[in-house]
């Protein structure tokens, strides 16, 4: 079975920081591998997406992401954070086998002004 | 263009009740996806359909069902409401199965059972 485990459940960082986001995933096969955010009483929105390629991926609102597959990992990362940054993030695979995203327990991301 | 748009936006329930809560995905999407959010289990897939089939079940019991429509409309019903069943349903909709390109969530259905 698949798994998706994301280590940080509650960051807070001040603006202009720097941020990196853990995920690590459980699965030997070949995975699709998203970002989602959530922000305060929106839905979730996708902000980067890797299927294959270059495995550092751009998103939007200066996201990006590093698929690195030795490590079953695809790390969020953004160089210098803003208080709209301030949200829940969760990271989430899918592979061609279970045909469902499963999702990481989220990352609570708090960036103070 | 529209997104995926997830009615009603709030329900609330007794136990013992059943509900229907609806899902229009983004035109041309054909596959819908249902998912529950709680605090406790974070997010946890339900089902998926596609071409008015359902095509993947997660691990919920028979109590949870759904259907879609020819228009790609879908619905979803929870019987014999439990506390336990109170979460945020989000529908999630797609061009093709499996995320193939992605997914695009709607807002969601916060249903309290009481």
């Amino acid at each position: 079975a698949q798994s998706v485990s994301q280590h940080n459940h509650h960051v807070i960082l001040s603006e202009a920081a720097s941020l990196e986001l853990g995920c690590n995933y459980s699965y030997g096969g070949t995975v699709n591998l998203f970002w989602y955010v959530q922000y305060p009483g929106q839905h979730l929105q996708l902000l980067l997406k890797y299927f294959s390629g270059d495995p550092l991926v751009k998103g939007i609102k200066g996201f990006e992401a590093e698929f690195i597959k030795s490590k079953f990992s695809f790390n969020l990362r953004k160089p210098s954070v803003q208080w709209s940054d301030t949200a829940e993030y969760f990271c989430a695979i899918i592979n061609t086998g279970r045909r469902a995203l499963t999702f990481g327990s989220g990352t609570r991301l708090q960036v103070q002004p | 263009k529209a997104g995926v748009t997830q009615t009603p936006r709030y329900l609330i329930k007794t136990r013992g009740q059943q509900v229907t809560l609806s899902c229009s995905p983004i035109s041309g999407h054909r596959s819908v996806s249902w998912y529950q959010q709680t605090p406790g289990q974070g997010l946890q897939f339900l089902f998926e359909y596609f071409s008015e089939t359902q095509r993947n079940k997660g691990n919920f019991p028979g109590r949870f069902s759904g259907r879609q429509f020819s228009n790609s409309r879908s619905e979803m019903n929870v019987s014999t409401l439990e506390l336990g069943d109170s979460a945020l349903y989000l529908c999630a909709s797609s061009l093709a199965m499996a995320g193939s390109y992605g997914y695009t969530f709607g807002s969601g259905t916060r249903l309290t059972v009481v």
